[in-house]
């Protein structure tokens, strides 16, 4: 299997620009998770998917950000308008029936904010 | 979720030696979960743990989920240059589904 796919693997914008990160999970997961890795907060959370419904965005910072999974094999996460402060990695990653079981993280999408 | 405990936060060792890093956490765990992170890349599982008192190995990797629940190690026997990278530790606390993660240990081997 190729494991999580995420696009791009870098990406560098201006203030005020849409962002999209996108990912393709693991074929046959049924989770789906986006993370986001800064220095200072470590891996957090943002939202999880569960049968491409969305089940718990507790942790999406605020309504700039926004995530779909349209079908079992895409998912987007997408920050409109972008801020520097949301310069950091943004990771998804996949599980196979159920919450317990092992995530397998995509290789993340870099991305700042000027 | 709630963070944990991880310790060391960086180390550096001489190829050859034994590296030992543990979580810990103030509540039980079902599940603890060992990642490792290369520059530039997104964190890779190497051994995951779902009992109390599990040993598990994995090559030179061996973890132990800790018989109180809260707290596991890993071990990495004989230490090579490609063991470079940031270790996290993961766990699954009771009746929540978020995974909470260690802030990570740095490691760094000297040839």
């Amino acid at each position: 299997d190729a494991g999580v796919i995420q696009s791009p693997r870098h990406e560098v914008t201006e203030m005020g620009q849409e962002v999209t990160l996108r990912c393709k999970p693991i074929s046959g997961h049924d989770y789906l998770f986006w993370y986001r890795q800064t220095m200072m907060r470590g891996l957090e959370l943002l939202i999880y998917f569960n049968n491409n419904v969305p089940i718990d965005d507790s942790g999406m910072p605020e309504d700039r950000f926004s995530a779909k999974m349209p079908n079992a094999s895409f998912s987007t996460l997408k920050i409109q308008p972008s801020e520097p402060r949301d310069s950091a990695v943004y990771f998804c990653a996949s599980s196979h029936r159920g919450l317990r079981e092992t995530q397998y993280f995509g290789p993340g999408t870099r991305l700042l904010v000027l | 979720g709630q963070q944990l405990n991880q310790s060391p936060q960086s180390m550096f060792i001489q190829e050859g030696e034994d590296v030992s890093m543990n979580c810990t956490s103030s509540s039980i765990f079902n599940t603890w979960l060992w990642y490792k992170q290369d520059p530039g890349e997104g964190p890779v599982l190497l051994i995951a743990l779902y009992k109390a008192g599990e040993l598990t190995s994995n090559g030179r990797l061996t973890a132990q989920f800790g018989i109180t629940r809260k707290d596991s190690f890993l071990n990495i026997s004989a230490s090579i240059p490609s063991d470079v990278g940031i270790y996290f530790c993961a766990g699954l606390p009771v009746n929540d589904y978020k995974l909470s993660f260690g802030a990570g240990t740095t490691v760094t081997v000297r040839a």
